[in-house]
């Protein structure tokens, strides 16, 4: 069966070491998404990708960077942690572009992320 | 942004019925979902309108209504393991605008 895949589900991390979280998916979806997920915001996108080298910036993008190179992955890697990068991060995925799609969102188990 | 509003926390009884609210402010979206997400777990999928009107899947309803920019979702004879947040979100031209969710707590 297709899924998607999130790995380190927990890390712990120090303020100022860079951080990669990756997200694997066999959907072969092109679209591709990170969010965060913190106590009374609900989730907030902070990049998203349509296709292999496309990425943009969400509305959370500062302090973090993503890279497409094949369909299937979509890393997420944080410079410098700082301890409000403290959450849960959701990788998510969909396919097309086209209008008439559904776009239902297929989301991985989220990564938890602590920067002491 | 979209202002997708959901109230933050309800509570309801095992058997009973609940509707869950979201509104929204926007001009126009190609669809609404509503999704479940049980504590430390990934949300998922519950239901999909596209166009106004009640959409049934056994238990679980979603009703939209695009000119009054609502929608609720109904969960009918609760059970203990549907205690959970819900999330409503819009799809619009590939890009997704979320609710902060409704947590739902469900007592015997």
């Amino acid at each position: 069966d297709a899924e998607i895949t999130q790995s380190p589900r927990h890390k712990i991390t120090e303020t100022g070491r860079q951080v990669t979280l990756a997200c694997h998916q066999t959907w072969n979806h092109n679209n591709m998404f990170w969010y965060r997920q913190d106590l009374g915001h609900g989730l907030r996108l902070i990049h998203y990708s349509y296709g292999v080298q496309d990425t943009n910036k969400g509305e959370v993008s500062d302090g973090y960077s993503v890279s497409r190179s094949n369909t299937e992955d979509l890393p997420l890697t944080l410079e410098s942690a700082a301890s409000s990068q403290t959450s849960v991060y959701f990788c998510a995925s969909s396919e097309g572009r086209v209008t008439t799609n559904t776009g239902e969102l297929f989301f991985g188990e989220g990564s938890r992320l602590t920067v002491l | 942004g979209q202002n997708i509003d959901q109230p933050t926390e309800m509570t309801a009884t095992e058997g009973a019925i609940v509707q869950i609210n979201c509104t929204y402010q926007t001009s126009g979206f190609n669809g609404l979902f509503w999704y479940q997400q049980h504590a430390g777990e990934a949300p998922t999928f519950l239901s999909y309108n596209v166009l106004d009107g009640l959409e049934e899947k056994g238990r679980f309803s979603s009703f939209l209504s695009r000119s009054k920019g609502y929608s609720y979702l109904l969960l009918k004879e609760l059970q203990m393991k549907d205690s959970a947040s819900y999330l409503c979100f819009l799809y619009n031209f590939n890009k997704f605008y979320f609710g902060s969710g409704t947590k739902l707590n469900v007592k015997p």
